[in-house]
């Protein structure tokens, strides 16, 4: 078992452009996450998945979009990339039965110049 | 201001120090977890607590969850470089799958 994987590992992008970050997990979880982390700030929860079908926002959901495209995956993009974007981006899974258990992949590094 | 805040920020000790990190809040939660992230990888779960006053021991980590379940405590006895990480507590607050995260304690590990 994989786990859960994420691509790119690395991404530079301009002001203005887009992109996809793209997770995939393969332990039949329920529950998806994406957070962000910056030095300092721990982890922030930018969207989740409760289910298949069903997203929410989390704490810092402003600039991004996901889509909740089948079990296994969940993507995050960014439509028009900004600077304050820079971060490391973590996807996440969980079985809603596991008292609470995140495993997380090993991250996007991203910068927005 | 987070939710969580998590003491020290940084921590630079010799092995075989004891050491104690905290993760303090002014509100209640269901469960509280430790994880530890190596440079590069994604947090890595170490331990979950739930019931208020609860100690838990993984080898030489010791996890405290405080009485009134605001707070937590990880003491690590005798140092050693393989601990060097970053140091997250994270908490739920309901039935949910949603977690807070601390600021994470930065910890160096010096052989």
């Amino acid at each position: 078992n994989a786990g859960v994987t994420q691509t790119p590992k690395f991404q530079v992008l301009k002001t203005g452009q887009s992109m996809t970050l793209q997770c995939a997990q393969d332990m039949n979880h329920n529950s998806m996450y994406w957070y962000r982390q910056d030095p300092g700030m721990g982890l922030r929860l930018i969207y989740y998945s409760a289910s298949e079908g069903t997203t929410d926002k989390g704490e810092v959901p402003n600039g991004y979009n996901v889509s909740r495209l089948n079990k296994r995956e969940f993507s995050l993009r960014l439509e028009s990339a900004a600077p304050s974007q820079t971060s490391v981006y973590f996807c996440a899974s969980s079985a809603r039965t596991q008292g609470y258990e995140q495993f997380f992949g090993p991250g996007t590094r991203l910068t927005v110049l | 201001t987070q939710l969580l805040e998590q003491s020290p920020q940084f921590l630079s000790i010799q092995e075989g120090e004891n050491l104690t990190v905290y993760c303090n809040s002014s509100s209640v939660f269901s469960s509280l977890q430790w994880y530890r992230q190596e440079p590069g990888e994604g947090p890595v779960l170490l331990v979950t607590v739930v019931t208020g006053g609860e100690v838990k021991k993984l080898k030489r980590l010791t996890f405290q969850f405080g009485d009134a379940r605001k707070d937590s405590s990880l003491h690590i006895t005798a140092a050693q470089p393989g601990d060097t990480g970053l140091y997250l507590c994270a908490g739920a607050r309901n039935a949910g799958n949603m977690l807070t995260f601390g600021g994470g304690t930065r910890l160096m590990v010096k052989p």
